[in-house]
Order: C-alpha cells, then structure tokens, then sequence
C-alpha cells in the first residue's frame, strides 16, 4: 500500500526555469513532509523539509508548499540549474517510526 | 565528516553465501534505520533501532536477514543465503529521537547477488 505517491517518474526543465515536482499523500496522520536528493549510486541527502502546522517553507532556491485539505505537497526549484539534475524522493512520517518514502521523480535540468 | 558511514559500498556475492553490512550513525543519533532500495522505487522500510533495541521490523524482512545494534552505536545487516531477490542498495539511516523529524542516510551498500 504506497501511502506516498509521486506520479511523475521523470521531468525535464530549461536551465533557469521553475521546476515543480510533485507528491500526494494518503495518510491524514502524516504531520511532517520532507524531500531529499539522490544522485545515482549515493545515498539520498535531505533537501527541505515542512510540518502540517504550515503550508509553506523556504530555503534558498527551494521552496516546499504543503496544501493539507488535497494531501498534497510540492517542491519548487527556482532557478534551476544543472546541479539539480537528480532524483527527488518525497517523504512523510506521522511520529513513531517510520517515514514512507515515494518512488522519485527524475528531474533533468537541460544547460 | 561525521555523516552516516556505511561498507562495503558495494558487494558481488554468489547466490547462497552470506553478506554483512555495517552502518556507523551520525554521533550520539539514537535512532537507526535500515532501509532497502531496487530500481525505479523509493526506499522501503526494512527495521529500525532506538539504542540497542530493535523496534519494529518490516514484513519485507525475511527470516533470513537479521539486524543488530548490540551497543547502540554500530549496526550491522545480515543476509544468509543470499537469493538473486536480494539484490539492492541498502540504506542506513540515523536520527535523534528528541530532534527534528528528519533522517539522515549513509551512501549505501550496493548489493549483487550472481
């Protein structure tokens, strides 16, 4: 039972642009959303993370928007650059133990 | 660099032998994770540790795997007859129970099983 889902597996970007990835949620519980970064043959490295007490947080070019009511959450990358060229993986965790991970999507920033 | 450790970074091993892989936390993290990562998926749950006890195990966690944190520092994973099945990344992760709520990985054991 996936209770994150991202439903794109890849996504292509100019350099410069926005890019906006995507992640719904089944589970009401979750209350903390997180997203890391991996590149291929590493470990995924946190990027950003927001609480359910909020609907929106901000780190430099990062920004993660939480809409509660749709289960929902998104991350922008603006501008992007070719560094970002990786695999995102959004994650919940509703206290406990465990966080649940989506599938990725595979963003490729085009120079 | 006092990040999640984890080898070997890549093992190749024949179907039927045993592997180990070791996970050293981030200091002082009490909280251990192992999780497991194929191709085109996200990291699934596999166990996690608080201190030396081991908490919760995943269902994907045969009877032939078996995790230990006997000191509630290192842990290590172990596989027993490892099947073609097995082959994957596994992940160690660590956190601190009392911190944000956000885990931190290893670079992970890639795994071969030939």
């Amino acid at each position: 039972d996936q209770q994150v889902k991202q439903n794109s597996p890849s996504l292509s970007v100019q350099e410069g642009r926005i890019s906006i990835l995507n992640c719904d949620y089944t589970n009401s519980m979750f209350d903390y959303f997180l997203w890391y970064k991996k590149y291929p043959a590493e470990g995924p490295t946190f990027l950003i993370s927001i609480s359910s007490i909020k609907d929106k947080n901000e780190d430099g070019r990062f920004t993660v928007f939480l809409n509660k009511s749709a289960k929902h959450l998104s991350l922008h990358i603006v501008p992007s650059q070719p560094g970002d060229s990786a695999v995102y993986f959004c994650a919940a965790f509703k206290g406990g133990n465990q966080f649940y991970f989506g599938t990725g999507t595979s963003l490729t920033v085009i120079p | 660099d006092t990040g999640v450790s984890q080898n070997p970074r890549h093992k190749i091993t024949k179907r039927g032998q045993n592997v180990t892989f070791r996970c050293d936390p981030i200091s002082e993290h009490n909280r251990l994770y192992w999780y497991r990562q194929t191709l085109g998926q996200g990291p699934e749950f596999l166990t996690y540790f608080q201190n030396e006890a081991q908490l919760e195990k995943s269902r994907l966690l045969s009877d032939r795997f078996s995790a230990e944190r006997p000191k509630g520092s290192f842990s290590t994973l172990e596989i027993q007859r490892t099947e073609q099945g097995d082959s994957a990344m596994y992940l160690c992760a660590s956190r601190l129970l009392q911190g944000r709520n956000t885990i931190y990985f290893g670079e992970g054991s890639w795994l071969t099983v030939v």
